[in-house]
């Protein structure tokens, strides 16, 4: 059982345009998300994450948006750079902060391709 | 951010061999954890620690093994390799006071022939 999905294995845009990756998620508990980029034999670097009490976070040229009654997340990054094309994952966990576990459910990740 | 430290990057080895895969970070970090990847995979945890002596496995069931001794340090091993654990292993902290967020090393890639 799939609980985090990321329908598009993949995404191209031109330079300049915008990118919107699709995160959906059944688990009603979640209530911590994260999206992170991924370059091939390298690990995971953080982007930005979102708690269930908002709906939008931004940082720089990333967004991302929380429709929790849709179970469902989007990141758009505007303007798209051809430096920005990697795999992109998103994650959820329950119980954000304190003592919480932390444990973090992935996606299978969209890999985005931006062209110059 | 955290630096967060994974050695070797890329491994080639025989059936049978013991490995150890070993993973530090740097900035006190409570929380540790092993991921394990196939290309065009979702990450899966096979191993987490919420501090010293304590460890758990994770969601997706692996034989190796891991430890948690210092703070810093969480080696995982596995004591017979086989082909089927040829694999991305990337290894994650957090700081509980900062949520759940969690800062990945880069990876160790590991080929069993």
């Amino acid at each position: 059982d799939q609980q985090v999905k990321q329908n598009s294995p993949s995404l191209s845009v031109q330079e300049g345009r915008i990118s919107i990756l699709n995160c959906d998620y059944t688990n009603s508990m979640f209530d911590y998300f994260l999206w992170y980029k991924k370059y091939p034999a390298e690990g995971p670097t953080f982007l930005i994450s979102i708690s269930s009490i908002k709906d939008k976070n931004e940082d720089g040229r990333f967004t991302v948006f929380l429709n929790k009654s849709a179970k469902h997340l989007s990141l758009h990054i505007v303007p798209s750079q051809p430096g920005d094309s990697a795999v992109y994952f998103c994650a959820a966990s329950t119980n954000a902060g304190g003592t919480s576990y932390g444990k973090l459910t992935f996606g299978q990740g969209t890999i985005l391709t931006v062209h110059p | 951010e955290a630096d967060i430290y994974q050695t070797p990057r890329y491994l080639v080895i025989g059936t049978g061999k013991k490995i150890t895969l070993e993973c530090s970070q740097t900035m006190g970090h409570d929380k540790m954890y092993w991921y394990q990847q196939d290309p065009g995979m979702e990450l899966h945890l096979i191993h987490y620690s919420y501090g010293v002596n304590s460890t758990e496995k994770g969601d997706l069931s692996s034989e190796s093994t891991v430890s948690r001794i210092r703070t810093e340090h969480f080696p995982l091993t596995l004591e017979s390799a086989r082909p089927s654990h040829t694999s991305q292993y990337l290894c994650a902290s957090s700081d509980s006071a900062w949520g759940d967020t969690q800062y990945f090393g880069p990876g160790t890639r590991l080929t069993v022939l």
